[in-house]
């Protein structure tokens, strides 16, 4: 069964844009929770990456909220260009599972000029 | 600077056909991972290698064995090919911890006839 869920499923968003993804998770081990950026005919590529002790981390245009009584967590991309058009997974890890990545179902990005 | 090498990229086998994938990364890394990426499924874990001369299922295992060869190389076996699992297959490598991004190669598309 999926660990985390992600929506939207896909999104179009204008030049200039904010693009907003959101995720959930159940398993409160769950320690790291990165964001994976995925151009077609490549392999996953780390975007972006917090700890469940640090409600947002910013780098760039690249935004995490976390919250974790909720268990929640979101991707905002400011100012979105049509070089971000890609497809986007959440993913969450663990330490007993040797850090392997439980992803989401990923979202396609679409940002139009 | 190769990163994560996976052979062949392409390949295309009749059902009950054995073949093996061929993974191998130059980054020193202690991890290694094969997951299978299938269209609105995201990418689900396979096996996982959290060191050396170990190995452990993850989410989806059946119908695949793993070998970790050495500390670069990690190949995933299919002994009797089903068109279930015709899909991508991604290798990915990492070092130990939980901050430690996952490095992935290009994938091989595999098609079961």
């Amino acid at each position: 069964q999926q660990q985390v869920k992600q929506s939207p499923q896909s999104l179009i968003v204008q030049k200039g844009g904010i693009s907003i993804i959101n995720c959930a998770y159940e398993n409160t081990a769950f320690d790291y929770f990165p964001w994976y950026q995925q151009f077609p005919g490549k392999g996953p590529a780390l975007l972006i990456a917090i700890r469940p002790d640090v409600s947002e981390k910013k780098e760039g245009r690249f935004t995490i909220s976390f919250n974790k009584s909720a268990k929640q967590f979101s991707l905002h991309i400011m100012d979105s260009q049509p070089g971000d058009s890609a497809t986007y997974f959440c993913a969450a890890s663990i330490r007993s599972g040797g850090y392997a990545l439980n992803f989401g179902k990923g979202t396609s990005l679409l940002v139009t000029p | 600077n190769a990163g994560v090498t996976q052979t062949p990229k392409f390949q295309v086998l009749k059902t009950g056909q054995s073949m093996t994938l061929q993974c191998a990364q130059d980054m020193n890394h202690n991890s290694m991972y094969w997951y299978r990426q299938d269209p609105g499924m995201g990418l689900r874990l396979i096996y996982y290698s959290a060191s050396e001369g170990t190995t452990d299922k993850g989410e989806v295992p059946n119908g695949y064995n793993v070998s970790r060869l050495n500390k670069r190389e990690f190949s995933l076996r299919l002994e009797s090919a089903a068109p279930s699992q015709t899909s991508v297959y991604f290798c990915a490598s990492s070092d130990s911890g939980r901050d430690q991004p996952q490095h992935f190669g290009d994938g091989t598309r595999l098609s079961i006839l």
